[in-house]
């Protein structure tokens, strides 16, 4: 099975950019991984941010985007809010399955 | 306004069995390709598989720790999801989640399943 690498941990300071990244042990990721990212606080589900590599659903704050970058999927996080400490999650399909990553718990401070 | 509500979950033996449901409303639940997500505690996401629509085959893929144990079931008529988890082991002890793919983006809540004897 393969296996989808994230950054465990990242730190921004509040207003500042972050790219996190999803990786896949198969090689370069492309769209056709149909990249989706979820967002998710303590104590609460995973909500959806980003599906299929850069669209984003309504609830999606601007500030969030993805896309595909030196072979990796990418989330980037421009003008970061302290609302937006939480783990992030990737995932990525193959053909009949679909498989996380580990999750980046991100930090603002 | 979408939503999903699973239930289902409690306290099972060791190679028990357990149906989880998750509800759906406010969107076309007989179109949407639908999916199961765990989460075993103070651990990241685990995808468990999917159903697709009948349109689209009604066809199912699983996660290999689970394929041949689980199986993913819908009623449209309904507009509920199913998990049938049998052969229950100590490591599918989780919070699972349903959810839709693509543009819809939608999750449960959740329900707790432990397995222990």
């Amino acid at each position: 099975q393969a296996v989808v690498t994230q950054e465990p941990s990242l730190t921004v300071s509040p207003g500042g950019t972050v790219t996190l990244t999803c990786g896949s042990s198969t090689g370069a990721v492309t769209s056709g991984h149909f990249p989706y990212w979820f967002q998710q606080k303590p104590g609460q589900a995973p909500r959806t941010l980003i599906y299929e590599t850069y669209n984003k659903h309504s609830w999606t704050p601007a500030r969030f985007s993805g896309s595909l970058l030196g072979g990796k999927a990418s989330l980037t996080l421009s003008g970061a809010q302290p609302e937006d400490e939480a783990e992030y999650f990737c995932i990525l399909s193959y053909s009949g399955a679909r498989v996380f990553g580990g999750g980046t718990k991100l930090t603002v401070l | 306004e979408a939503q999903l509500v699973e239930s289902g979950g409690g306290l099972v033996e060791p190679g028990g069995s357990l149906r989880l449901s998750c509800a759906a409303s406010g969107f076309t639940f007989s179109d949407a390709l639908m999916t199961w997500v765990r989460q075993a505690p103070g651990k990241g996401l685990e995808w468990v598989g999917r159903i697709r629509s009948k349109t689209d085959g009604g066809t199912t893929d699983y996660a290999a720790p689970v394929k041949g144990r689980y199986t993913i079931s819908r009623d449209d008529s309904k507009n509920t999801l199913y998990l049938q988890m049998n052969s229950l082991k100590t490591e599918d002890t989780a919070m699972y989640y349903c959810t839709t793919g693509g543009s819809r983006g939608y999750w449960g809540q959740g329900t707790l399943v432990t397995v222990s004897s």
